[in-house]
């Protein structure tokens, strides 16, 4: 299966600073990827899919870029809504497999 | 507004069955296919099945193969997961979430819907 690797773990960052958050697959997903973003126990939400397409009423400070096996999830000026965890995900081959998230937590 | 509303979560011992369904509506369901994803307590997502939009195909993850099976009911507007051999390891919360793509014969891209999901316990 792919392994999904996420760095790092844990991103603190102050209130209107950008975030950049890595994803890396262990081998090659193309564009087939897409990140989610997830706030304590709700369900996720799909942010970015065709590792750079932004979904569906998503705010312009999220943008996604990547091919291959390297990616990134920037996040312009980040919001107070912003904090929360994110994954990635590849969909180019079953299994489909997540990374196991990055953490952005209030610096 | 497209929704996914899972139920049938619930205690159940080792060993045993439990099935978990997921409704959609306000969109065309058959056209769609579905997953279940997994999130075990503090863990993160977990692929676990997908069915296409007519129900002639399926995928699983090998953590659950031969053990869950994946179904739906098109005239309900219904998934299913039915799930035996239950272990304490497949303890979590089951998300249904639909493709972002309704392509028929095709499966497998972005999720854009999610339910709220239904937790699953596995004890004794």
């Amino acid at each position: 299966e792919i392994v999904m690797t996420q760095s790092p773990v844990t991103l603190s960052v102050s209130p209107g600073e950008r975030a950049t958050l890595s994803c890396r697959a262990s081998q090659t997903v193309s564009g087939h990827l897409a990140w989610y973003q997830q706030k304590g126990s709700q369900a996720p939400r799909l942010l970015i899919y065709g590792a750079s397409t932004r979904a569906t009423g998503i705010p312009v400070r999220f943008s996604g870029s990547g091919s291959g096996t390297e990616f990134t999830l920037t996040i312009s000026s980040l919001q107070s809504e912003d904090f929360a965890v994110y994954y990635c995900q590849q969909y180019i081959k079953w299994p489909i497999t997540f990374g196991g998230g990055t953490k952005v937590e209030i610096k | 507004e497209v929704q996914l509303l899972e139920s049938g979560g619930g205690l159940v011992q080792p060993g045993g069955s439990l099935r978990v369904s997921c409704e959609g509506s306000e969109f065309t369901f058959g056209s769609y296919a579905i997953n279940w994803v997994r999130q075990a307590p503090g863990k993160g997502l977990e692929w676990v099945s997908a069915i296409s939009g007519g129900g002639d195909s399926t995928k699983y993850a090998d953590s659950v193969r031969d053990r869950f099976t994946i179904s739906r009911d098109n005239s309900k507007n219904t998934l299913y997961l039915q799930m035996s051999n239950l272990r304490a390891e497949d303890t979590a919360v089951y998300y249904c979430a639909r493709d972002n793509v309704a392509v028929a014969g095709s499966f497998g891209y972005a999720f854009d819907h999610w339910g709220r999901g239904t937790l699953v316990t596995v004890s004794s």
